[in-house]
């Protein structure tokens, strides 16, 4: 089955940028979508096709994808942004979720 | 707006059963394509089940395949996920999802429902 290996956790300052990779094989030729968790929240869809924002999330939301890692970049980063981040891609009929990230605002 | 309200959730005993559903409102329910996704506690999310829009494709992660049943009625706008054979490994928060009509992906969540498997 295929595997999307994210970073356990990533520490940014406020106002800085953060970067969240995923990595899968070959996973530039698929489309990739990023959730946000927030604690006791549902996710929240914040990139889908590897760089569209749904309706509503913030320009500072971005994502990239290419060869056997895709990115999802988080701009002028804010503390309202502390949250899990998860990847995820859709491979032989079945729906993958990459490992997660905390990523932590200091 | 969109809303997804699941229900059902609660504690069972190993081997024993449970019915969720999620209750659809906001939007045209029988033109999407609808899934359930858990989150065992403290651990990352993981698909559990989808279903299409008119019934005609069901599939499931291995990890359910043969326990779980999904099923949706169009008609009541709601999708349910049948339950049998449980295990302590089945423990998690359960999430109604909508899929998105243009990309596989979740565009709409319901707040979740949590089982617990224990004896």
């Amino acid at each position: 089955s295929y595997v999307l290996t994210q970073p356990p956790s990533v520490s940014v300052a406020p106002g800085k940028t953060a970067k969240i990779s995923c990595g899968g094989s070959n996973i530039g030729s698929k489309s990739v979508h990023w959730y946000q968790q927030k604690p006791g929240q549902a996710p929240l869809l914040v990139v889908y096709d590897d760089s569209d924002r749904p309706s509503g999330i913030p320009e500072r939301f971005s994502g990239s994808n290419s060869g056997n890692a895709a990115t999802l970049t988080i701009s002028r980063v804010e503390a309202g942004d502390e949250a899990d981040y998860y990847c995820q891609v859709w491979d032989d009929n079945s729906y993958v979720f990459g490992t997660g990230t905390q990523v932590t605002v200091v | 707006d969109v809303q997804l309200v699941e229900s059902g959730g609660g504690l069972v005993k190993p081997g024993g059963s449970l019915t969720l559903s999620c209750a659809a409102s906001g939007f045209t329910f029988s033109t999407y394509n609808m899934n359930w996704v858990r989150q065992a506690p403290g651990k990352g999310l993981e698909w559990v089940s989808s279903i299409s829009s008119r019934n005609s494709y069901i599939d499931y992660a291995d990890s359910v395949k043969g326990r779980f049943t999904i099923s949706r009625d169009n008609a009541k706008n709601s999708l349910l996920l049948q339950m049998d054979s449980l295990r302590v490994d089945d423990t998690a928060v359960y999430y109604c999802a909508r899929e998105d009509i243009a990309a596989p992906a979740f565009d709409y969540w319901g707040q979740g429902v949590r089982v617990t498997v224990s004896s």
